[in-house]
Parts: C-alpha cells; sequence; structure tokens
C-alpha cells in the first residue's frame, strides 16, 4: 500500500506570495492533518480534516488555512507568505477520527523556503 | 506552554548499548503516547506506541516505559545500531476526536560503530 505523498517536495517563493501544498494520504485513510516543522519550535500542529471539514486548527494566524476533497486528498494554503514561514509542512494520515485511527502515518513533507 | 518535555536533546551512545530518551507531560487527558523516527530529509515514522492502562510495551528492541503516576514515558532502545542514529520524537494526545498530535522537541541519537 503506497504511503502518505506530498507534492511538491521542494518549493521556494517569496515573501508576500502565497503558496498551496498537496497531501494524498494512504488509500482507505480517510483523517489528514498538517504540521509545521522548524528546527526552533519543532513539529507544531495546524489543522486536521475529516470528511471535508475541518475538526480542530492549531494556534497560527488566518494566512494559513487548509481544505480536504471528497476523495480525502488534502491541500494547505500559505497566503501573503513571512521569511518565518520556512518550514517543512508534513501531512499525515490516519483512518478516520477516534480510537482506532490514533496511528498517524507522515509523509516526507514539503520543504518551503521563503526569501 | 510546552505540553511535552523531552530530554537529553541529544545523545551519544556506542554500538550495542543502550539508548534512553524521556519524556514528561501535563495534560492528564492524554492517552495515546507514540514515538516516532525522523531521519534527514524524511518524514516521521511511527516508531512504536503505548496507552496509559500498560507499564511497558515491546517491539523488537524498542520498548517503552510508561508511569501513569509521574506523568513520564520513556523509550529504550537496547543494542543500539549505528542505522538507528536518528532524531527521536516523542509525542501525546487524547481522545476526544481530534487527531492532533502534541510533540517534544525531539532528540537527536548518534549511535558510534
Amino acid at each position: 500500500k503506497a504511503g502518505v505523498t506530498q507534492t511538491p517536495r521542494y518549493l521556494i517563493k517569496t515573501r508576500g506570495q502565497q503558496v498551496t501544498l498537496s497531501c494524498s494520504p494512504i488509500s482507505g485513510h480517510r483523517s489528514v492533518s498538517w504540521y509545521q516543522q522548524t528546527p526552533g519550535q519543532g513539529l507544531q500542529f495546524l489543522f486536521e480534516y475529516f470528511s471535508e471539514t475541518q475538526r480542530n486548527k492549531g494556534n497560527f494566524p488566518g494566512r494559513f488555512s487548509g481544505r480536504q476533497f471528497s476523495n480525502s486528498r488534502s491541500e494547505m494554503n500559505v497566503s501573503t507568505l513571512e521569511l518565518g514561514d520556512s518550514a517543512l509542512y508534513l501531512c499525515a494520515s490516519s483512518p478516520r477520527p477516534g480510537q482506532a485511527s490514533y496511528e498517524q502515518y507522515f509523509g516526507p513533507g514539503t520543504r518551503l523556503t521563503v526569501t | 506552554q510546552q505540553q511535552v518535555k523531552q530530554s537529553p536533546q541529544s545523545l551519544i551512545v556506542q554500538k550495542g548499548g543502550i539508548s534512553i530518551i524521556n519524556c514528561a507531560y501535563e495534560n492528564t487527558a492524554f492517552d495515546y503516547f507514540p514515538w516516532y523516527q525522523q531521519f534527514p530529509g524524511k518524514g516521521p515514522a511511527l516508531l512504536i506506541a503505548i496507552r496509559p492502562d500498560v507499564s511497558e510495551k515491546k517491539e523488537g528492541r524498542f520498548t517503552i516505559s510508561f508511569n501513569k503516576s509521574a506523568k513520564q514515558f520513556s523509550l529504550h532502545i537496547m543494542d543500539s545500531q549505528p542505522g538507528d542514529s536518528a532524531t527521536y520524537f516523542c509525542a501525546a494526545s487524547s481522545q476526544g476526536g481530534s487527531e492532533k498530535l502534541v510533540f517534544g522537541k525531539g532528540t537527536k541519537l548518534t549511535v558510534n560503530p
């Protein structure tokens, strides 16, 4: 079974631009979560989607948004990029919310560099 | 507020030795404690996980010890190998409908040959 895939793997953007990252969960997984990883802050939760609905959101500004499609694929968008948005953005999938789905599997991430 | 505190930040172990990484949590609602292993350029990979109804879980060379009263859990890597050199993250989450994982800051493990 294929793992979580994320595209693109690497991205360079300029301050003020916006960016869209994509995540395809493991086949059959319906819950998708996004995390930001930086050397200073570590791994921080961005948001979580299930059945096209955002179930939970981390402590990030409104410039960070996401959505989930009917096929469980998810995208996240960052508008008005800032230098501090440079990070590895990770997507994780699990079968569905609840006790049985605690096992989250991460993709390889998208390395975003903002210049 | 850091809800999961991980130590040490870095660890150097000789091949064949035991690697021990510790984590402490604050939120008593946490009921799922996974450990992730991350190699450079890769996403975190689920290594082993435990729920608070057991005090220890072993999978191969990896063991999680859990102390509910002290709100602490640890990862033991027996017979450490150079291939185990990676960054290890502990995490925690609570049932209640959210998939949100709260991560520790990570431990960079180096196993010398």
